[in-house]
């Protein structure tokens, strides 16, 4: 079965510091996707990053950055510049085929 | 079309009673996930359309859920017989076939249910 760890149930970050959430996850396949989501308090869930796992290039968008280690099955995401805004849960998730699992999540708080 | 709409967005009922939620997707997306949050852990995913075909339900959907989408538009989540353990958050998601299997899932605020 696939699983997704989340390892850091709260992080807290200063403003303008860098924080890397942990995540790892359990499968036997080959190929798949792997995907950062953060939901803000009361509202929806969105994409923050993506990286599919034949690429060996880590992804990054902007302030987000992944540390994508295949055989380790670690999927970490850093946050640079961190932003009030950026204060959210943050679930990972895997996704093969239309399964897609997600993580328990982790709280960022982020001190101004 | 500001995204994916969810109604009712919170939901108080009594147990055994019967609830339905609404997921209105993106206009132009053809599949559609149903997913259940409960207080502290990640979405769970309960079933997935593609246009009006119901491809995928999981084991967490008991025979008290059923789930709908005719005409391939809007979906329907009816929980029969409520129970307490149905307490949850009732997550809609949407996308596109552009983009495979990486393309992103695009959520609604979700419908809250309490089963008192």
């Amino acid at each position: 079965a696939q699983t997704v760890t989340q390892s850091q149930p709260e992080m807290s970050v200063q403003e303008a510091e860098t924080v890397t959430l942990s995540c790892t996850y359990d499968t036997s396949e080959s190929d798949y996707y792997l995907f950062w989501y953060k939901q803000p308090p009361s509202r929806q869930m969105i994409l923050v990053i993506r990286q599919e796992a034949y690429k060996q290039q880590n992804a990054t968008e902007n302030r987000f950055s992944v540390n994508f280690q295949k055989a380790a099955k670690s999927f970490s995401l850093k946050i640079s510049d961190s932003q009030l805004g950026d204060a959210a849960m943050y679930f990972c998730a895997y996704r093969i085929l239309n399964d897609m699992r997600f993580g328990a999540g982790t709280r960022l708080t982020v001190k101004p | 079309d500001t995204g994916v709409s969810q109604n009712p967005r919170h939901k108080i009922t009594k147990r055994g009673q019967n609830v339905t939620f609404r997921c209105d997707p993106i206009s132009e997306h053809n599949r559609l996930y149903w997913y259940r949050q409960t207080l502290g852990q990640g979405p769970e995913f309960l079933t997935y359309f593609q246009n009006e075909a119901q491809l995928e339900k999981s084991r967490l959907l008991s025979d008290r859920f059923s789930a709908e989408r005719p005409k391939g538009s809007f979906s329907t989540l009816e929980i029969q017989r409520t129970e307490q353990g149905d307490s949850a958050m009732y997550l809609c998601a949407s996308s596109t076939p552009s983009g495979g299997f990486a393309g992103e899932l695009f959520f609604g605020e979700g419908s809250r249910l309490t089963v008192l």
